[in-house]
């Protein structure tokens, strides 16, 4: 069975500063993770993911993730944060499957990132 | 990227009704389409998993007569939510992968706020 951990429930931060929202998994088996926004009662927007390969990954909106294999963290960064940021943020886990990104996901609980101006 | 569109984007209705909720796929053929629900301030929980012309594979402790999922088409699945009373109250969004190549990840529609009175 798979688990995700979002450590911080919410983050306040003023404009223009750096961010990080972080994110830990638990897995028998290699994982694929993602990172995805939802803004008040709207779906979800896939902000990045990873698959494969490198192991930092560039998101849209300049979020980036660097996946940590040891530390099994998934950890989402922005280096200067907007007030259009605002919105919460949820890491999940699916198992590979052999099908990448097709199957099922297991969330976090979310981390609301709250831009203060 | 694909286009899953959910309709109703909100619904209230009378306890002891029974509502419908639509997920279609605009621009693939959804081979598997995922629902979720989610409570206020909480993360997302799968409730069940359907395939194209299969019956749906429900989560643990989600009720499979109260929760009717139909997946009868490529572009369509719909999920029915049987003798509503308050409690199920709730966020419920749906998501749909297929197996084109370029489908690589399940993508979520807008999400249906159902508040039954």
């Amino acid at each position: 069975a798979q688990s995700v951990t979002q450590l911080d429930s919410q983050v306040p931060v003023f404009e223009e500063a750096p961010v990080e929202l972080r994110c830990n998994y638990s897995s028998s088996v290699s994982v694929y993770l993602f990172w995805y926004v939802q803004y008040p009662n709207q779906g979800l927007q896939l902000l990045l993911k990873y698959l494969s390969g490198s192991t930092l990954v560039k998101g849209i909106n300049g979020f980036e993730a660097e996946f940590n294999k040891s530390q099994t963290s998934f950890h989402l960064r922005k280096p200067s944060v907007h007030i259009s940021d605002t919105a919460e943020y949820f890491c999940a886990v699916s198992d590979p499957g052999g099908a990448e990104g097709r199957r099922a996901l297991t969330f976090g609980s979310g981390t609301r990132l709250q831009v203060q101006p | 990227g694909a286009v899953v569109s959910q309709h109703p984007s909100w619904v209230i209705c009378k306890s002891g009704t029974s509502v419908k909720i639509e997920c279609r796929s605009l621009d693939f053929q959804a081979t598997t389409m995922f629902w979720y629900r989610q409570f206020p301030k909480q993360s997302l929980m799968l409730m069940a998993t359907s395939n194209e012309g299969s019956k749906a594979t429900y989560e643990q402790g989600v009720e499979k007569d109260k929760f009717l999922i139909n997946h009868a088409s490529l572009t369509l699945s719909t999920l029915t939510v049987t003798s509503a009373h308050p409690e199920d109250s709730s966020f419920y969004i749906c998501s749909a992968t297929g197996q084109q190549g370029w489908v690589t990840e399940a993508f979520f529609g807008q999400g249906t706020r159902l508040t039954v009175v």
